[in-house]
């Protein structure tokens, strides 16, 4: 039972350039999230998808698009990456029966150039 | 909307003292109420959680929190610090479901000194 998994987990980007972050859960959850941690700010939500089919808007969204894949993959894309999308970013999922909580993958560090 | 404040980017103790990292949040709505504990290059784990019931909840490695309406507070104690709780820890807040989105804190850096 691996949770949540996030691929890759470091990666050096130059401007303008576009890369996609793949997260996978397996416990079964019905809700994504994307957040991007940067220091002194906590974690901010950039998109979330409450179900299978469905992506909505967080805190932080411009820059971004997700796709939930499938009930199991939430992946983030970037498609013109900038110096200020050097951050770490997290997925996570939550269940209906979690009770609120959301389960963290690793994170992968990306930095733009 | 929800927000969090965590007073304290860091706070410092020595080793075997008590351990405060406080936490007050606004919420429009019964809120559900979460520390995460972050170790160096690492995700978030869940340290303890507030739903409902019981206002004063344990969680893992000797912490605990207590939920406190009145003061819209929920701030995290452990009675003796061990040098492995070193660490950054953040408290959220959950949506008006309870299901749904977390709004974190800043976050406030442990540091623990032999």
């Amino acid at each position: 039972n691996a949770g949540v998994t996030q691929t890759p987990k470091f990666q050096v980007l130059k401007t303008g350039q576009s890369m996609t972050l793949q997260c996978a859960q397996d416990m079964n959850h019905n809700s994504m999230y994307w957040y991007r941690q940067d220091p002194g700010m906590g974690l901010r939500l950039i998109y979330y998808s409450a179900s299978e089919g469905t992506t909505d808007k967080g805190e932080v969204p411009n820059g971004y698009n997700v796709s939930r894949l499938n009930k199991r993959e939430f992946s983030l894309r970037l498609e013109s990456a900038a110096p200020s999308q050097t951050s770490v970013y997290f997925c996570a999922s939550s269940g209906h029966r979690s009770g609120g909580e959301q389960y963290f993958g690793p994170g992968t560090r990306l930095t733009v150039t | 909307a929800q927000s969090v404040t965590q007073l304290g980017s860091h706070v410092s103790v020595s080793e075997g003292a008590l351990v405060l990292l406080r936490c007050n949040y606004s919420s429009s709505v019964p809120p559900y109420l979460f520390w995460y504990v972050q170790y160096p290059n690492q995700g978030l784990q869940l340290l303890l959680k507030y739903t409902t019931g019981a206002t004063l909840v344990k969680g893992i490695n000797g912490f605990e929190a207590e939920f406190k309406k009145s003061e819209t507070s929920f701030h995290l104690t452990k009675p003796s610090a061990h040098m492995s709780d070193a660490a950054e820890y953040f408290c959220a807040v959950s949506g008006e479901s309870g299901y749904s989105t977390l709004t974190f804190g800043k976050g406030t850096m442990l540091l623990v000194s032999p």
